[in-house]
């Protein structure tokens, strides 16, 4: 069964603090990942995509690894500020069909305290 | 910046109302899709569209239904508001099939 697990489901920092969110995936034939922040209440925006032969991607103070071997990813974030409080949700795109079709995770909500 | 719009943000009705769910992109894609998302839990597909007249049903099962007549514009429509279609209401386009997804602000849909 194709799923996407996201952990921790919540964390707590301070401010300036950095922390690694995990994503463990099954989706296959895989296609790509992406990691969403998603503010309350609004919708989600796009940090990063990474296809099969990427490894790492860079997206200011958001740096999302993907490992497609053991099928993990993992999303960092750097010197965490305010703003940063969001739900971040990992999806993963399969090649199996035109559809292209998408697995969401239920997102880790992250909370930066001052 | 995303060009994709919905209206209305917040939305409070009784049971048993017709409700339209607007949603409207200006980036010209073809792929449209409406997301269910209750707190605390995935997105969840209700409906896509691959281009104008056409619809698909997505993996959750919905009685809301969409057209898609015009390419910038995909609708979301209930019938017959009740209680158990209270959640929010995600729209999203893509320029290609499982490419990037871009979303709308959502519409928080609440039935007394």
């Amino acid at each position: 069964k194709n799923q996407v697990e996201q952990s921790p489901q919540s964390l707590i920092i301070l401010e300036g603090k950095n922390c690694t969110l995990q994503c463990n995936y099954t989706v296959s034939p895989f296609s790509n990942l992406r990691w969403y922040k998603q503010d309350t209440g609004r919708g989600p925006v796009s940090l990063t995509i990474m296809t099969f032969s990427e490894n790492t991607k860079s997206n200011g103070r958001y740096t999302a690894t993907l490992d497609a071997d053991t099928k993990q990813s993992s999303l960092h974030i750097t010197a965490s500020q305010l703003s940063d409080s969001a739900s971040y949700i990992c999806v993963v795109s399969d090649r199996g069909s035109t559809l292209g079709r998408l697995y969401f995770g239920r997102g880790t909500q992250l909370t930066v305290w001052p | 910046e995303a060009d994709i719009y919905q209206t209305p943000r917040y939305l409070v009705i009784g049971t048993g109302k017709k409700i339209t769910l607007e949603c409207s992109q200006t980036m010209g894609h073809d792929k449209m899709y409406w997301y269910q998302q209750d707190p605390g839990m995935e997105l969840h597909l209700i409906h896509y569209s691959y281009g104008v007249n056409s619809t698909e049903k997505g993996d959750l099962s919905s009685e809301s239904t969409v057209s898609r007549i015009r390419t910038e514009h995909f609708p979301l429509t209930l019938e017959s508001a009740r209680p158990s279609h209270t959640s929010q209401y995600l729209c999203a386009s893509s320029g290609s099939a499982g490419g990037e997804l871009f979303f709308g602000e959502g519409s928080r849909l609440t039935v007394l």
